[in-house]
């Protein structure tokens, strides 16, 4: 059981936007930079969103990352059929000494 | 460019070990700590834990900290997961993964599967 929590599933049709959250606490999204991984099926997971909201480069800008407070959450704008993937957040716990991921969020494209 | 190279699929009994490695190529390999993080079958990701590849001392999560073990080989930048007394649940894919900044996995190996089966 992850101390982060995502939503298990969330649906859109191409072209519409999506939002992906992740509640988590003060000893880790609070206190760390949150992360966020795209992991397109029988992939690798892809680095989307680090320190929160800031892309790597390759990233388009489709993809955005917020956080407030105890919880982080990933946009996606114009949707396309090859976003539909599993998305995870990742972050620190301080009080834990550990990495955490949340529990992955599959998104479909309908 | 940056690559993490897995070795291949491996297939063992109860009670073997196996031993996963991740060649790193295109940076530099002592300037970036390397963490393992499991995928059970149709399951999310797993933080294992990390190895300074600077200093060799690892840090393993919770649940990894008795039958695995991370080491290095600098002379070749690739790191090691080993695993001994296999067991049906750790039946897995195992990905080695770059650490830019705590927890920021900017670069990923593309994962070796372990199959534990009788």
């Amino acid at each position: 059981q992850s101390v982060l929590t995502q939503p298990p599933s969330v649906s859109a049709a191409p072209g519409q936007k999506v939002t992906i959250s992740c509640s988590g606490s003060t000893s880790n999204i609070g206190n760390n930079y949150v992360s966020w991984y795209q992991q397109l099926p029988g992939t690798a997971p892809k680095l989307l969103i680090y320190e929160n909201n800031k892309r790597p480069s390759g990233i388009p800008d489709r993809f955005s990352g917020s956080k407030s407070g105890t919880s982080a959450t990933l946009g996606i704008i114009g949707l396309q059929t090859g976003d539909e993937a599993d998305y995870y957040c990742g972050t620190w716990d301080s009080s834990l000494s550990a990495g955490e991921f949340g529990g992955g969020t599959k998104l479909t494209v309908l | 460019q940056v690559q993490l190279v897995q070795s291949g699929s491996e297939l063992k009994k109860p009670g073997a070990s196996v031993k996963v490695s991740c060649k790193a190529s295109g940076y530099t390999f002592n300037r970036y700590s390397m963490n393992w993080v499991r995928q059970a079958p149709g399951q999310g990701l797993e933080w294992m834990g990390w190895i300074n590849t600077n200093t060799g001392i690892p840090t393993y999560a919770q649940g990894f900290t008795r039958r695995f073990v991370f080491s290095l080989d600098t002379s070749v930048s690739t790191a090691y997961l080993q695993i001994s007394s296999l067991k049906a649940e750790d039946t897995a894919l195992y990905y080695c993964a770059r650490d830019s900044n705590s927890m920021e996995f900017d670069n990923w190996g593309q994962g070796t599967l372990v199959t534990v089966s009788s």
